[in-house]
């Protein structure tokens, strides 16, 4: 069965400090990974979208890294915001049954001032 | 406007009642879909429709049921909504046309079911 698994689960930490969240998953065929970001009430939106052949890529103070090879993925943010506070979830699709999402679970993060 | 409008945002109703969600879009996109958000868990997939004649069953679809009545709306219906239920459901759409499928997602609806 595909499967992600993030952690951890929540996270505090201060203003302007750095933090890095775990994406771990178990779907095949791999076709692209993507982080999103959801505020409390609102929809996921998209941060960054890795294909197989990508490492690395940035949003801003967002880096998302990709390693094919043991199926695991991080978001690293830099230097935090208050409105950095939200859900982060993890996706990966699967080039199945017209490229269906298997979401994580989400970190919930919250930055203190 | 939002690209995917979801009505209505918040909505409480009493166990065995019938109940309707509302999506519709502008993105043109052909492909719509109906996920449920539980806390702590992934989204998970309810219904999926890739164009105005097809209809599919994700994987909790029972207790549900939608209808695609245009390119742009797409319905969920609880037809006797139960406590466990309670849930934040999205709507999605989504384009192959478009680099990686890009998906857009609609800012839910809060169902509460007393």
């Amino acid at each position: 069965k595909n499967q992600v698994e993030q952690s951890p689960q929540s996270l505090i930490i201060l203003e302007g400090k750095n933090c890095t969240l775990q994406c771990n998953y178990t779907v095949s065929p791999f076709s692209n990974l993507r982080w999103y970001k959801q505020d409390t009430g609102r929809g996921p939106v998209s941060l960054t979208i890795m294909t197989f052949s990508e490492n690395t890529k940035s949003n801003g103070r967002y880096t998302a890294t990709l390693d094919a090879d043991t199926k695991q993925s991080s978001l690293h943010i830099t230097a935090s915001q208050l409105s950095d506070s939200a859900s982060y979830i993890c996706v990966v699709i699967s080039y199945n049954a017209g490229n269906m999402l298997t979401f994580g679970g989400g970190t919930r993060l919250m930055v203190k001032p | 406007d939002a690209d995917v409008t979801q009505t209505p945002r918040n909505r409480i109703t009493k166990t065995g009642k019938r109940i309707m969600l509302e999506c519709s879009q502008t993105k043109g996109h052909d492909r719509m879909y109906w996920y449920r958000q539980d806390p702590g868990l992934g989204l998970r997939l309810i219904y999926y429709s890739f164009d105005v004649k097809d209809i599919n069953k994700g994987e909790i679809s029972d207790g549900y049921s939608v209808s695609r009545q245009a390119q742009a709306k797409f319905s969920l219906s609880l037809e006797s909504a139960i406590p466990n239920q309670t849930a934040l459901y999205f709507c999605a759409t989504s384009d192959p046309q478009t680099p990686n499928y890009g998906y857009t997602f609609g800012s839910g609806t809060r169902l509460t079911v007393v």
